[in-house]
Formats: C-alpha cells, sequence, structure tokens
C-alpha cells in the first residue's frame, strides 16, 4: 500500500507561535503533492500545493524535498483560526492516471 | 448553494440493510470520488469515475457499489451493511481540464450501522 505518513499531534500552540508539520511518503515517483486542511466534522478543503522549489501563501510555506521524500508546512504567526486537521496528500502517479493518498493528519490547536 | 451536496447528512441503519448515499454536484466536473474516514485511519479511497461511462475500484470496494447516473450524480450503495462501515463518508469531485489534483468535497454523510 503507497504511505504517506505524517506525526498525529495534537500540536498544541499559543496564538503568534510558529508551528511546522512534516510528512514523508513512500513512493519516490510521485508527481503531485498537497496540504489539505480539515475543520472538526467539516469536509476536506485543499490550503495549498506544494512546488518543488517551496511556496508561499501569506503565512504559510510549503517545502518539498524529493530526494528525501518530505513534504513540510509552516505556519507563522497562528491565529485561533488555524486550529485544524491539516492533511498531507500525495498524488502517487501523477496527472490523469493517479488519485490522491492522503495522510491521517496532524491535529493543531491554537490557544488565545 | 453548496456546489457539491450529499444525502443524507446522517442515517443510523441496521445490520443487513442496503443503504444508498447519494452525491450531487453542480461545479459540471467531470470526475467524482467516494471516501470513507475513519479515526485513526485518515481518507481512503472507495470508487472513483472519470466519467458517466467509467467506473473504477479504489482502495477499499469490497462491500460497496457505486452508480454514475449521469455527470452530476454519483451514489453509493451498501448492499448488506455491517458495523464496521460505520465511518464518516465523503463524495468528491474534480475537474481534468481544471487539474484533476483539487478535489472538491461534500459536506460528508454519517452512518452509523448497529
Amino acid at each position: 500500500r503507497k504511505e504517506v505518513e505524517q506525526d498525529p499531534g495534537p500540536f498544541n500552540v499559543p496564538e503568534g507561535a510558529t508551528v511546522a508539520f512534516n510528512c514523508t511518503y513512500s513512493n519516490s515517483a510521485s508527481q503531485s503533492f498537497f496540504w489539505y486542511r480539515q475543520d472538526c466534522r467539516k469536509e476536506p478543503k485543499l490550503l495549498m500545493s506544494v512546488y518543488s522549489s517551496g511556496n508561499e501563501d501569506g503565512r504559510f510555506t510549503a517545502q518539498l524535498n524529493r530526494a528525501s521524500q518530505y513534504i513540510s508546512l509552516l505556519i507563522r504567526d497562528s491565529k485561533l483560526s488555524d486550529s485544524a486537521t491539516y492533511l498531507c496528500v500525495v498524488n502517487f502517479y501523477g496527472g490523469s492516471q493517479g488519485n490522491l493518498i492522503f495522510g491521517k493528519g496532524t491535529k493543531l490547536s491554537v490557544k488565545p | 448553494d453548496a456546489d457539491v451536496t450529499q444525502t443524507p447528512r446522517n442515517r443510523i441503519t441496521k445490520t443487513g440493510k442496503r443503504i444508498m448515499l447519494e452525491c450531487s454536484q453542480t461545479k459540471g466536473h467531470d470526475r467524482m470520488y467516494w471516501y470513507r474516514q475513519d479515526p485513526g485511519l485518515g481518507l481512503r479511497l472507495i470508487y472513483y469515475s472519470f466519467d458517466v461511462k467509467d467506473i473504477n475500484k479504489g482502495e477499499i470496494s469490497d462491500g460497496y457499489s457505486v452508480s454514475r447516473q449521469a455527470q452530476a450524480k454519483f451514489s453509493l450503495s451498501l448492499e448488506s451493511a455491517i458495523p464496521n462501515q460505520t465511518a464518516l463518508y465523503f463524495c468528491a469531485t474534480s475537474d481534468f481540464e481544471q487539474g484533476p489534483d483539487t478535489q472538491y468535497f461534500g459536506p460528508g454523510t454519517r452512518l452509523t450501522v448497529l
């Protein structure tokens, strides 16, 4: 079975903190990488794609290390509204033939 | 209105009963998926369909069947429900032209099999 592994947490951090999540994937031929966010009892929603050169979206920075098969998500200046479960997601085959493999998620709780 | 809807949102049933979960989308996407989510196991793919005439098994299709009645509708059936099918079920859509990796999820159906 293709695997995507994440630290389940929970990560409990104060507002304003910087927090990083890590993820590893088993298939070196994987093509596409993502972070999804899932609020409690809600559906997952795409947070951001992860590109080879790394990418940033506001307070969120995603990094990919293909050699180590490792993906990271950094959240700066944490807000209460960032509390959620963050899912690492990989398309193992890429393009039109593949399907997404979801990690089990890392739970983040941001406290006042 | 939501782009991806699921009915029912909650269902309690008994072992051996036939159950159908329905999914509709107004996004015009060609691809649709059914997942289940269990605590500690994450999201797992049950079935997926790339168009109306295309049905494919996912990782955990045993005990389930699907029907793609139209581009906008994809239903999941449990022919004879069993307690270990108790889970949160999500439907999702994506579009080949817009990028098949971005999936849009419905709100989920919470199914309990007694």
